[in-house]
C-alpha cells in the first residue's frame, strides 16, 4: 500500500535556528502534498498545500517566510520552520495525495523548540 | 469559508454499545468526504465517500454520505475498548487546487 515517510519523528532545537522536516512518497508520485500542524486534543490543521513545480498554497493566518515549503519532485516534500520559536513546537504531520483513492499520512514530526 | 463540523465532540459509552458519529459540511467544490481515526499519532484511514447514500463498511464500522443534507455519519457497532480514539472527518475539495479541511474531531472512549 501506499507509503509517506515523514522525518525526523522528532526533534529538539534551540530558539532562533532553523528546521527541516522531509516528507517523501516512497511507492508512488505525489503531486500534492498537505502539511498539517496539530495542537495537543485538538484536530489537524491545514498549514499549506505543497504543489509539485509551484508555490505552495498557504492557509490564512499561516506565515510563509515562517513556514517554508519545497516540493522539489514528485516523491518529496520539505517543510522548514525558519528562525523557530517555542510557540512553533507542535506536531507537524504531512500527507499526500494518491489519485482519488484517498491520503496517506506521514508518521509526524514532533517539535520542541527550546 | 470552508467549513467541517463534527459532533459530539466528545463521547464516553460502554464495550458492547452502539455509536454514531455526526459529520456536516459546507465547503465549495465538494469531492468527498474521508473519515479517519486517530489514536496516538498520525491518522489512519477509514473510509473515502464521494457518492450520496452508498453505505461503506469494514467490520464493525460503517459510513454513509448525504450530499443533499450536506453530512455524513460514522456507525460503529458492538465498541470494544480498542475503539477508543479521536475520529476525524476530513472533506476534500477541488478549487482549482486540491485542499482536505478537517473537522475537529470526535473523541470517542469505550470504558470496559
Amino acid at each position: 500500500g501506499a507509503v509517506v515517510s515523514q522525518h525526523p519523528s522528532w526533534v529538539i532545537c534551540k530558539s532562533g535556528t532553523s528546521v527541516k522536516i522531509e516528507c517523501r512518497s516512497l511507492d508512488f508520485q505525489a503531486t500534492t502534498m498537505f502539511w498539517y500542524r496539530q495542537f495537543p486534543k485538538k484536530s489537524l490543521m491545514l498549514m499549506a498545500t505543497s504543489n509539485e513545480g509551484s508555490k505552495a498554497t498557504y492557509e490564512q493566518g499561516v506565515e510563509k517566510d515562517k513556514f517554508l515549503i519545497n516540493h522539489a519532485s514528485l516523491t518529496l516534500s520539505t517543510l522548514t520552520v525558519t528562525s523557530a520559536h517555542p510557540e512553533d513546537s507542535s506536531f507537524y504531520i504531512c500527507s499526500a495525495v494518491r489519485g482519488n483513492y484517498g491520503y496517506t499520512f506521514g508518521s509526524g514530526t514532533r517539535l520542541t523548540v527550546v | 469559508e470552508d467549513k467541517v463540523v463534527q459532533s459530539p465532540l466528545s463521547l464516553v459509552v460502554h464495550e458492547g454499545d452502539t455509536v454514531t458519529l455526526n459529520c456536516s459540511y459546507e465547503v465549495t467544490n465538494f469531492r468527498s468526504l474521508l473519515w479517519y481515526k486517530q489514536e496516538k499519532k498520525a491518522p489512519t484511514f477509514l473510509f473515502m465517500l464521494t457518492s450520496s447514500g452508498i453505505e461503506k463498511k469494514s467490520g464493525r464500522l460503517s459510513s454513509i454520505l448525504d450530499k443533499k443534507e450536506l453530512f455524513s455519519i460514522l456507525n460503529i457497532t458492538a465498541t470494544q475498548t480498542g475503539d477508543s480514539a479521536v475520529y476525524l472527518c476530513a472533506v476534500f475539495m477541488n478549487t482549482g487546487f486540491q485542499k482536505l479541511v478537517f473537522g475537529t474531531g470526535t473523541r470517542l472512549l469505550v470504558s470496559p
